[in-house]
């Protein structure tokens, strides 16, 4: 069985801060795919990045920035200079093998920008 | 890009009524839909996994009777809530998978913007 971990329910920072945002997946399957998605107060899910299992490249977007560790089994997300409009939930998730494009979500962690 | 639409954003009903609500693909097609549910401060459960022309296939403690699921067509997934009660109230998110990817293996889900249901 797939299972997501985000240990951190909640937190809060000042605006420019830098926040890391844990997640810590299981799966048994040797190909797998790992998201990171933010739900804003409106509800809606927003894509923010894939990556599979073959490519532990860490990743930049902007003031995005993803670091997956295989070893770990951890795919951690840092929102560098935080803004108040990264205000949201953010989750983790996980799909592969046999569960096809099933996603398995983490339980989130509420992000709070104060400016 | 893809885009999902979800239809309604939020409804009200009595208890004991039905309520439908629509996913819709808007510019491609979708084979797969996935309809999942959230609770207000948790995460999000999938509740089933909707192919278009077959049988819904639903996650192990959800209601087939109680869900509703049909797909009849490429771009449309339907959730019927029956005889809703007050503890179905909840926020119903659908997700869609392109017919054909641009890229091998799990192909990014689009997501609607969700229901919320609320039954009195």
């Amino acid at each position: 069985a797939q299972k997501v971990t985000q240990a951190q329910t909640e937190i809060s920072v000042v605006e420019k801060e830098d926040v890391t945002l844990d997640c810590v997946y299981e799966t048994r399957d040797t190909t797998y795919y790992l998201f990171w998605y933010k739900q804003p107060p409106s509800g809606e899910l927003v894509f923010l990045i894939r990556r599979n299992s073959f490519d532990e490249q860490n990743e930049i977007s902007g003031r995005y920035s993803w670091n997956f560790q295989k070893s770990t089994s951890s795919f951690n997300f840092t929102i560098t200079a935080s803004q108040v409009v990264d205000s949201a939930v953010y989750f983790c998730a996980l799909t592969g093998g046999a569960a096809g494009n099933k996603l398995t979500f983490g339980g989130g962690t509420r992000v709070l920008v104060k400016p | 890009g893809a885009v999902v639409s979800q239809h309604p954003s939020w409804v009200i009903c009595k208890s004991g009524t039905s309520v439908k609500i629509e996913c819709r693909s808007l510019d491609f097609q979708a084979t797969t839909m996935f309809w999942y549910r959230q609770f207000p401060k948790q995460s999000l459960m999938l509740m089933a996994t909707s192919n278009e022309g077959s049988k819904a296939t639903y996650e192990q403690g959800v209601e087939k009777d109680k869900f509703l699921i049909n797909h009849a067509s490429l771009t449309l997934s339907t959730l019927t809530v029956t005889s809703a009660h007050p503890e179905d109230s909840s926020f119903y998110i659908c997700s869609a998978r392109e017919r054909q990817g641009g890229l091998t293996g799990a192909n990014v889900l689009t997501f609607g913007a969700g229901s919320r249901l609320t039954v009195l």
